[in-house]
C-alpha cells in the first residue's frame, strides 16, 4: 500500500485559499490519489479524484506534480463550514489499495477561524 | 448520489449486553461492504471486510468472535456488538459500494456506541 503523510493540523481564516499537502512517495504507476473530508460524527465525504496535473470541481482543486510524489487539495475561499478532517488516499481509480480497501491514514485536521 | 444508512444512529447500553448496528445501501447493491471504528480524535480504522454471502474478513487483531458482521443480503449488513464493554465505546461507520460494477465506496453517517 502506498503511504501518505499529511501535516496533523492547519489553522487558516474565513476567505483564505487554503492548500494541504499530501505526500506519496512510493505511489504506484496505477494508483490514483482521492481526498476525502470528514465532520464531526460523520462518515467521510468525497471530494475530489486525480491522477496527474490538475482537476477542478465546484469545491476544490487538486493539483499534482509530474512525478506525482505529491499531491496539494486546494480549498478556495474557505469558510467556517469547511472546518473538517481532509484525508488523503492513494490507490485504483476509486480509491481503493491493491486489496480492494479504503485505508485512511491520520488525516489533517483543518480549523477555520472567523 | 447513492445513499448508504446506517442505524441507529446513536445507542446507549449496559455492560455485557450486545449491541446490532444496521447498514443499507439505498439504492444500489451493495456486494462489498466495510465496517470501521473510529476513536475521538483518530482516523478511521478498518475493522473487516464483508461480501455478500460469505463469511467477513477480518483485519488483524479485530475479534471476530466480538463483532460480529452478516451481510446476508445485497443491501443490508449488520455489525453486532457482543458483551459489550466501555472500551468498545467509538464511531463505527459503514461503507458500500458495488464491486460488480467497480462503484466507488459511499459511508453511512455511523453510529456512536456509547456502553456504560
Amino acid at each position: 500500500l502506498a503511504k501518505t503523510t499529511q501535516p496533523i493540523s492547519m489553522d487558516s481564516y474565513e476567505g483564505q485559499e487554503v492548500n494541504i499537502t499530501c505526500s506519496h512517495n512510493n505511489i504506484a504507476t496505477n494508483d490514483y490519489i482521492t481526498w476525502y473530508q470528514q465532520f464531526p460524527s460523520q462518515g467521510p465525504r468525497f471530494i475530489i479524484q486525480g491522477y496527474k496535473t490538475k482537476v477542478t470541481n465546484e469545491v476544490a482543486s487538486l493539483f499534482i506534480p509530474a512525478d506525482r510524489k505529491s499531491s496539494t487539495l486546494s480549498l478556495p475561499r474557505v469558510s467556517l463550514s469547511d472546518t473538517a478532517v481532509y484525508y488523503c488516499l492513494v490507490g485504483d481509480s476509486r480509491g481503493y489499495s491493491s486489496a480492494s480497501k479504503i485505508i485512511f491514514g491520520s488525516g489533517t485536521r483543518l480549523s477555520i477561524r472567523p | 448520489g447513492a445513499v448508504v444508512s446506517q442505524h441507529p444512529s446513536w445507542v446507549i447500553c449496559k455492560s455485557g449486553t450486545s449491541v446490532k448496528i444496521e447498514c443499507r445501501s439505498l439504492d444500489f447493491q451493495a456486494t462489498t461492504m466495510f465496517w470501521y471504528r473510529q476513536f475521538p480524535k483518530q482516523s478511521l480504522m478498518l475493522m473487516a471486510t464483508s461480501n455478500e454471502g460469505s463469511k467477513a474478513t477480518y483485519e488483524q487483531g479485530v475479534e471476530k468472535d466480538k463483532f460480529l458482521i452478516n451481510h446476508a443480503s445485497l443491501t443490508l449488513s449488520t455489525l453486532t456488538v457482543t458483551s459489550a464493554h466501555p472500551e468498545d465505546s467509538s464511531f463505527y461507520i459503514c461503507s458500500a459500494r458495488d464491486i460488480q460494477f467497480n462503484t466507488e465506496a459511499f459511508f453511512g453517517q455511523g453510529t456512536r456506541l456509547t456502553v456504560v
